[in-house]
């Protein structure tokens, strides 16, 4: 079945540092990809997504690039933020759009 | 907008007894709403998918006489867990879809600890 790989935390980063956070999937087809973004105390909400090949999603800084190619849909920001701290889930829905499967997420903490 | 709660945020319950997690989308209509179980350290698992007036759709190994999924509005799902055990302690996570959309709005969890 489908499954998504991500690498493993906790990340810890000075602030202004580059962020990458991995994530490789295993999908028949050509599945959508997400990444979703789980504050402290707070329901999961969607960071970016894509939703076919060389598609590249962003939104606050952070992007990810949908490569078909190597199954990889890695995060990455620039300059992260103290509140960028989270946990950061990489998903894939199937063709229909509404089943989700998730990686276990990864812990971001950003010191000052 | 495109608010999701979950009540309660915490519950402690006896070995054998059931207990009851409402999810609400608050602020909009949701014809479907997913239950996931988050184990530490692991990643979401769908659980049960519900559809408003329907039954849930649950998925393989997940028993549906013990995990109780209704449906009975647009805007309410309940998950409840009966007789439950302390193999059944996690993290549960509800969200939902507006109506005609595809993207789900997460609740924040409720943490169910069977003692």
């Amino acid at each position: 079945g489908d499954s998504v790989t991500q690498m493993e935390g906790p990340v810890t980063l000075s602030e202004e540092a580059f962020l990458t956070i991995n994530c490789t999937y295993t999908a028949t087809g050509y599945p959508s990809l997400f990444w979703y973004v789980q504050y402290p105390g707070e329901g999961l909400q969607l960071l970016l997504k894509a939703t076919k090949a060389d598609d590249k999603g962003s939104n606050k800084g952070f992007e990810a690039t949908y490569r078909k190619e190597t199954t990889s849909f890695h995060l990455e920001k620039g300059s992260v933020q103290v509140s960028d701290s989270a946990v950061y889930f990489c998903a894939l829905s199937d063709l229909g759009g509404n089943k989700l499967v998730f990686g276990a997420g990864t812990i971001l903490r950003v010191k000052s | 907008g495109a608010v999701v709660s979950q009540h309660p945020s915490w519950v402690i319950c006896k070995s054998g007894t059931s207990v009851k997690i409402e999810c609400r989308s608050l602020d909009f209509q949701a014809t479907t709403m997913f239950w996931y179980r988050q184990f530490p350290k692991q990643s979401l698992m769908l659980m049960a998918t519900s559809n408003e007036g329907s039954k849930a759709t649950y998925e393989q190994g997940v028993e549906k006489d013990k995990f109780l999924i209704n449906h009975a509005s647009l805007t309410l799902s309940t998950l409840t867990v009966t007789s439950a055990h302390p193999e059944d302690s996690s993290f549960y996570i509800c969200s939902a879809t507006e109506t005609g959309r595809h993207e789900q709005y997460f609740g924040p969890g409720t943490r169910l600890t069977v003692t």
